[in-house]
């Protein structure tokens, strides 16, 4: 089982809301990522979470807050958003092993809107 | 600075062909490298992937080819399937062990 979950699968916002964004996978991956990916571009990563604890931070502006509560979960917190936030959000894990293979999957990402 | 391309944003092939998508990188110190399958409006699909140690990684009909000292990836799908219609990503893990995507190819499977 390669599955990680997302919701929700859209959502529209406006400028001035508060929403999150939730991400889980089952597979026991230590390691959790937040991906942006505006139309016809690649997946520009946002966030790396390590064993719970945040990792990397792409320079992204505090408007977007993640947060891991535990292993198996990974949220990310909207705040003041701009139109031009408006994209896929994908979500992804992977094992974290310290050997060459370290596949990261992905959910079917949440497709965001702001108003 | 694009450490990964895929230069040819499309590619079109007869079904039963074979279809060869290309990516080059820059950065020598990738030491992964995989490819993803992506229909509109969803996440990346994992296809295949290869380590730095290898050149030659095969699964069904997907082969991944890797020369390092051409800094050259290509994914050889045969035999190419109506299905197989979507946007395919190669990605290229670094040090810190996130991946740098290209800019995807569009491939399209003429039936």
């Amino acid at each position: 089982d390669t599955e990680v979950t997302q919701t929700p699968k859209h959502l529209v916002m406006g400028m001035t809301n508060k929403k999150s964004l939730k991400c889980e996978q089952h597979m026991g991956h230590r390691a959790m990522y937040w991906y942006k990916q505006k139309a016809k571009k690649p997946p520009e990563l946002m966030f790396v979470y390590s064993y719970e604890k945040l990792s990397i931070n792409e320079s992204v502006p505090s408007r977007f807050s993640p947060e891991c509560p535990n292993s198996s979960l990974l949220n990310l917190h909207l705040h003041a958003l701009q139109p031009e936030d408006s994209a896929l959000y994908l979500c992804a894990s992977s094992t974290r092993t310290s050997g060459r293979t370290d596949t990261q999957y992905f959910g079917p990402g949440t497709r965001l809107t702001v108003l | 600075d694009q450490q990964v391309k895929q230069n040819s944003p499309s590619l079109s092939v007869q079904e039963g062909r074979i279809s060869i998508l290309n990516c080059d990188y820059t950065n020598s110190m990738f030491d992964y490298f995989l490819w993803y399958k992506k229909y509109p409006a969803e996440g990346p699909t994992f296809l295949i992937s290869i380590s730095s140690i290898k050149d030659k990684n095969e699964d069904g009909r997907f082969t991944v080819f890797l020369n390092k000292s051409a800094k050259h990836l290509s994914l050889h799908i045969v035999p190419s399937q109506p299905g197989d219609s979507a946007v395919y990503f190669c990605a290229a893990r670094g040090s810190a062990r996130q991946l740098t995507f290209g800019s995807g190819t569009q491939l399209t499977v003429l039936p």
